[in-house]
């Protein structure tokens, strides 16, 4: 089966904090790609990173990170010093042989002042 | 530019009206993708157009119709929808158009949808 779980459905945190957003996956494949998207209100998918299944190196993009690891099938995204513009519904997505994606349910994002 | 333009932005729409949903990009993507995602869920895969032509059809209703004039053009007709079809309607696209799942999915803002 190819699944993506993201098991925290709302997160709230003061601004200037850290928050990690959990994903784990689950595939038959050895080729597959894993994404992050954010959501803000305003509806549009935004894309944030691609990672393929041979790349476990851990990418850092400003204050953003992701901590991809084989081993536990996971795919965290961590947001340091969040701002209230990271305010927005995240998905982790799993992508394999055809040209779709399996997403996860989401993890709302509510970042305070 | 990684820009996918949708209109309208909303739309409302009664169970017997024909409307349809526009979808453009000028990035030279040669797949393009309709996704419809109700509240509080995540996309859900309607079809994919791979170089102009229809590739995966996720067993949509026959009330909604895709078509792709060309390659930087998707369209969507609506005829009889019911009001559980309220929803956002996003359109993605991507660069090539071979059949392994390798390449980033742009999206649109997104049209919301609703059928009365």
């Amino acid at each position: 089966a190819q699944k993506v779980t993201q098991a925290q459905t709302e997160i709230s945190v003061v601004e200037k904090e850290d928050v990690t957003l959990d994903c784990v996956y689950e595939t038959r494949d050895t080729t597959y790609y894993l994404f992050w998207y954010k959501q803000p209100p305003s509806g549009e998918l935004v894309f944030l990173i691609r990672r393929n299944s041979f790349d476990e190196q851990n990418e850092i993009s400003g204050r953003y990170s992701w901590n991809f690891q084989k081993s536990t099938s996971s795919f965290n995204f961590t947001i340091t010093a969040s701002q209230v513009v990271d305010s927005a519904v995240y998905f982790c997505a799993l992508s394999f042989r055809r040209r779709d994606m399996r997403f996860g349910a989401g993890t709302r994002l509510t970042v305070k002042p | 530019d990684t820009e996918v333009t949708q209109t309208p932005k909303h739309l409302v729409m009664g169970m017997t009206n024909k409307k349809s949903l526009k979808c453009e990009q000028h990035m030279g993507h040669r797949a393009m993708y309709w996704y419809k995602q109700k509240a509080k869920k995540p996309p859900e895969l309607m079809f994919v157009y791979s170089y102009e032509k229809l590739s995966i059809n996720e067993s949509v209703p026959s009330r909604f119709s895709p078509e792709c004039p060309n390659s930087s053009l998707l369209n969507l007709h609506l005829h009889a929808l019911q009001p559980e079809d309220s929803a956002l309607y996003l359109c993605a696209s991507s660069q090539g158009g071979g059949g392994l799942a390798t390449d980033t999915q742009y999206f649109g803002p997104g049209t919301r949808l609703t059928v009365l």
